[in-house]
């Protein structure tokens, strides 16, 4: 059973920050990988999407790896904004379904 | 195209009473889901459709709930009758195939008091 975990669960950084947020898979027989961004009382805004045979996916200030036979993918963030402040989710499709993590709570400080 | 369209926005109803939450999928998708938003446990996945028919609904918590799509662009999820345990954020979301990018509606937050 596909388990997804994601680390740091709330991270707070001052704006100007690099950061990296971290989610690992427990089945590495995935199809791809999406991460989301979500606000308070909001909807799941798509960022990226990497299929399991690339590597990395960028957009913008966003930069999203994945290694498939660690079972690890990373989300970079560069340039910190106050604007980034939200929760961040990851989430593999294996299959059909997708399995998220719990997410991570981003807090940039002005 | 607007996206994934999810009505009402937010769903305040006495315990019994039935509940409907509606989504509009994005045109051309075949692939449709429902998701239910806790605190305590995330996103958990409900039921899948593809080209209309219910493919996995082993997370429909029980047989108050239920889910149709009467045509390729449209979904219900009905909910009878509600308990306050019901009490969540319901999402929609579809994707052109089963293993591309996934779009989310804006989600239901239903209150059963």
């Amino acid at each position: 059973k596909q388990e997804v975990t994601q680390i740091p669960a709330a991270l707070s950084v001052p704006e100007g920050e690099n950061l990296v947020l971290n989610c690992s898979f427990t089945d590495s027989a995935i199809y791809n990988l999406q991460w989301f961004r979500q606000d308070p009382g909001k909807g799941l805004t798509s960022l990226l999407l990497i299929q399991s045979s690339q590597r990395e996916q960028t957009s913008g200030r966003l930069n999203a790896s994945l290694d498939k036979s660690s079972g690890r993918s990373t989300l970079y963030i560069a340039a910190s904004q106050p604007g980034d402040s939200a929760t961040y989710l990851c989430a593999v499709r294996g299959s059909y379904k997708l399995i998220f993590g719990s997410g991570t709570r981003l807090l940039v400080r002005p | 195209d607007a996206g994934v369209i999810q009505s009402p926005r937010h769903e305040v109803t006495e315990m019994g009473q039935e509940v409907t939450l509606r989504c509009k999928l994005i045109s051309g998708h075949n692939s449709l889901f429902w998701y239910r938003q806790t605190m305590m446990r995330g996103l958990e996945l409900l039921i899948y459709f593809n080209n209309n028919v219910p493919i996995d609904d082993s997370g429909m918590p029980e047989d108050r709930f239920s889910a149709k799509m009467p045509n390729a662009s449209f979904s219900t999820l009905k909910i009878q009758p509600s308990e306050p345990r019901d009490s969540a954020v319901y999402f929609c979301a579809s994707s052109s195939t089963d293993s591309t990018e996934a779009f989310f509606g804006q989600g239901t937050r239903l209150t059963v008091v």
